[in-house]
């Protein structure tokens, strides 16, 4: 069972460039997210979606672009890479209710340079 | 708005030693919590939760947590470290009908020594 499932693993883009994270789960989960995760900061929520064709913003949203298409897939698009966009980047899946847990994906690191 | 503060963003115990990582959240209602460990170069994956109910919550690999509502406190524990242990541990808290947008802490690095 293959969970949430992130490509690529690992990616260096230059300023400027411009890239597509993607994300897919096999597990019918309503809601998925995208989290950063920067040392000593812990993960922060960059945009999250309820369900197919929903999505809205999280904590730091800006520079990053995301769409909802289908339930299984949750692509995080970068625009003009900056190297404050440095970072681990993590996708997770829940199904709705509150008190159950997110799974996650096992991460991309990004490096821009 | 939710939030949650890590004691000690470095733990460093011997192997058999009691593991204690702290743990304080706040919310304007009583929230979900959870536990996460990230071993190097991995992604999360859940060691207990708290949800209703007992608030004494048992995980896997030997670890539990209490939640204390008074003190808006839910410390991990483990009795006896192992040096399979090591690694990054992130308290969370998502909040009833807030969906499960997850708040994490800053996180806590647990070195384990012989």
């Amino acid at each position: 069972n293959a969970g949430v499932t992130q490509t690529p693993k690992f990616r260096i883009l230059k300023i400027g460039q411009s890239m597509t994270l993607q994300c897919t789960q096999d597990m019918n989960h309503n809601y998925m997210y995208w989290y950063r995760q920067d040392p000593g900061m812990g993960l922060k929520l960059i945009y999250y979606s309820v369900g197919a064709g929903i999505t809205d913003k999280g904590e730091v949203p800006n520079g990053y672009n995301v769409s909802r298409s289908t339930t299984e897939d949750f692509p995080l698009r970068l625009e003009l890479a900056a190297p404050s966009q440095t970072s681990v980047y993590f996708c997770a899946s829940s199904p709705p209710t509150g008190d159950t847990e997110a799974f996650f994906g096992q991460g991309t690191r990004l490096t821009v340079v | 708005a939710q939030s949650v503060t890590q004691l000690g963003s470095h733990v460093s115990v011997s192997e058999g030693a009691l593991v204690l990582l702290r743990c304080n959240y706040s919310s304007s209602v009583p929230p979900y919590l959870f536990w996460y460990v990230q071993y190097p170069n991995q992604g999360l994956q859940l060691l207990l939760k708290y949800t209703t109910g007992a608030t004494l919550v048992k995980g896997i690999n030997g670890f539990e947590a209490e939640f204390k509502k008074s003190e808006t406190s839910f410390h991990l524990t483990k009795p006896s470290a192992h040096m399979s242990d090591a690694a990054e541990y992130f308290c969370a808290v998502s909040g009833p009908g807030g969906g499960n947008k997850l708040t994490f802490g800053t996180g806590t690095q647990l070195k384990v020594e012989l």
